[in-house]
């Protein structure tokens, strides 16, 4: 299994670009989610999917967007970067033990710069 | 909302110090707790868990018991390698989200 991949590892952009993140998995999990890591602030939830076609918004869903047309795929979309968004994103999947989400997988995550 | 609330850093020990990473958290009903370390260049791996009240997750010497009544689920190594080294995240997932405190970073010295 390859577990959760992102591509790219690395991106720069100028203000107003768009661009998606790609996020896929193969271990059937049906939860899966975006994170950006900010220096000194953790991890902060973007968007989140329970399942295909189902979507919901997390802490700082502001200037992106996502989709869930699969169990597999999960892509992030910035519509029009901003430097505030200069961040390094994470992707992670996730399955139900007892009627709760459990541990986490994470992919290796895509450094972003926005010029 | 719910929020997680981790001991700033960064922690600097020698090589068979003891290790205690303080974490606290905010949530309704009945969350479950995580501490997560992160590698230079990384993702994040799960360390340990716990699901409910009174439980102690443990996984590589560490550890780390859920304390409802003080809302704390704190992390505890006895004897600290220089492998040890890395950023260690609490966190929680209460009803279909998660959520990560800040961080901490360990220095492990030889």
């Amino acid at each position: 299994n390859a577990g959760v991949t992102q591509t790219p590892k690395f991106q720069v952009l100028k203000t107003g670009q768009s661009m998606t993140l790609q996020c896929a998995q193969d271990m059937n999990h049906e939860y899966m989610s975006w994170y950006r890591q900010d220096p000194g602030m953790g991890l902060r939830l973007i968007h989140y999917s329970v399942g295909a076609g189902i979507t919901d918004q997390g802490e700082v869903p502001n200037g992106y967007n996502v989709s869930r047309s699969t169990t597999e795929d999960f892509p992030l979309r910035l519509l029009s970067a901003a430097p505030s968004q200069t961040s390094v994103y994470f992707c992670a999947s996730s399955y139900k033990v007892g009627g709760s989400y459990n541990e986490q997988f994470f992919g290796p995550g895509t450094r972003l710069t926005v010029l | 909302g719910d929020s997680v609330t981790q001991m700033e850093g960064p922690v600097t020990l020698s090589e068979e110090a003891c290790l205690t990473i303080n974490c606290t958290y905010t949530a309704t009903g009945y969350p479950s707790l995580f501490w997560y370390v992160q590698y230079p260049g990384e993702g994040l791996q799960l360390l340990l868990k716990a699901t409910k009240a009174d439980d102690k997750g443990s996984n590589k010497g560490f550890e780390a018991t859920y304390r409802k009544e003080t809302t704390s689920f704190h992390l505890e190594k006895g004897s600290v390698q220089v492998s040890d080294s890395a950023v260690y995240f609490c966190a929680l997932y209460n009803f279909n989200k998660f959520y990560f405190g800040s961080g901490t970073k360990l220095n492990v010295k030889p």
